[in-house]
């Protein structure tokens, strides 16, 4: 059973293109969570998806970052217009039912975005 | 909103002394998880504890959830150096769960 799957696993962008981070939950899962991690910094929750809705996403910044979680596919993060301030890891999370009430979030390896 | 307060920030120590790491939520949780995470790798679930007062031990990791249900504690008995990581706690409220910024542990051989 694979774990959560996330690509690239590094990524290199300049200033002002797109970022986008894929993550293919676990078999099974259908709730998903962004993080990102700056260095030497902790876990900042960016939003909390199920299938085809948001259902939280009170940590993502306003401008330039969405997410989505279709029907069909992975979760994708995009962020429009990269800046040098958007280098960091972000990783991604799945469980199989609403946070907390199972237990853990199962974490995928992380996209290590680096803007030049 | 709910806020997560971790400490210390960091933490080094000598190889075979304890190490415990402190958690706090603003707010009462339901639950309250521990990962660990190594360097340059992702966060790995370790723990949740439910009950109020609740005790767990991993081997060499104790874990508490106070009266209270608003902080927890880490302690990690004559640390090893298989121990280095950050560790993160996660509080959660109400199905909102939020992590600590976490403890960073370093183990002198």
């Amino acid at each position: 059973n694979a774990g959560v799957m996330q690509n690239p696993r590094h990524l290199v962008r300049r200033r002002g293109q797109e970022a986008r981070l894929r993550c293919s939950p676990m078999k099974g899962h259908s709730h998903v969570y962004w993080y990102r991690q700056l260095p030497e910094e902790g876990l900042k929750f960016m939003v909390y998806l199920q299938k085809e809705n948001i259902i939280d996403e009170s940590g993502m910044p306003k401008e330039r970052f969405s997410a989505e979680f279709p029907k069909e596919g992975p979760s994708i993060l995009r962020i429009q217009q990269v800046v040098r301030g958007d280098s960091a890891a972000y990783f991604c999370a799945s469980s199989p039912t609403r946070q907390g009430a199972s237990g853990e979030q199962y974490f995928g390896p992380g996209t290590r975005l680096t803007v030049t | 909103g709910q806020q997560v307060m971790q400490i210390p920030q960091y933490q080094h120590v000598q190889e075979g002394e304890d190490f415990t790491t402190y958690c706090n939520s603003s707010t009462t949780l339901s639950n309250i998880q521990w990962y660990k995470q190594r360097p340059g790798g992702h966060p790995v679930f370790l723990i949740q504890l439910v009950k109020s007062g609740e005790v767990k031990k991993q081997k060499r990791l104790t874990f508490q959830f106070g009266e209270a249900k608003k902080n927890s504690s880490l302690h990690i008995t004559a640390t090893q150096t298989t121990d280095v990581g950050t560790y993160f706690c996660a509080g959660d409220n109400n199905n909102d769960m939020r992590f600590g910024a976490g403890t960073r542990l370093t183990v002198k051989p």
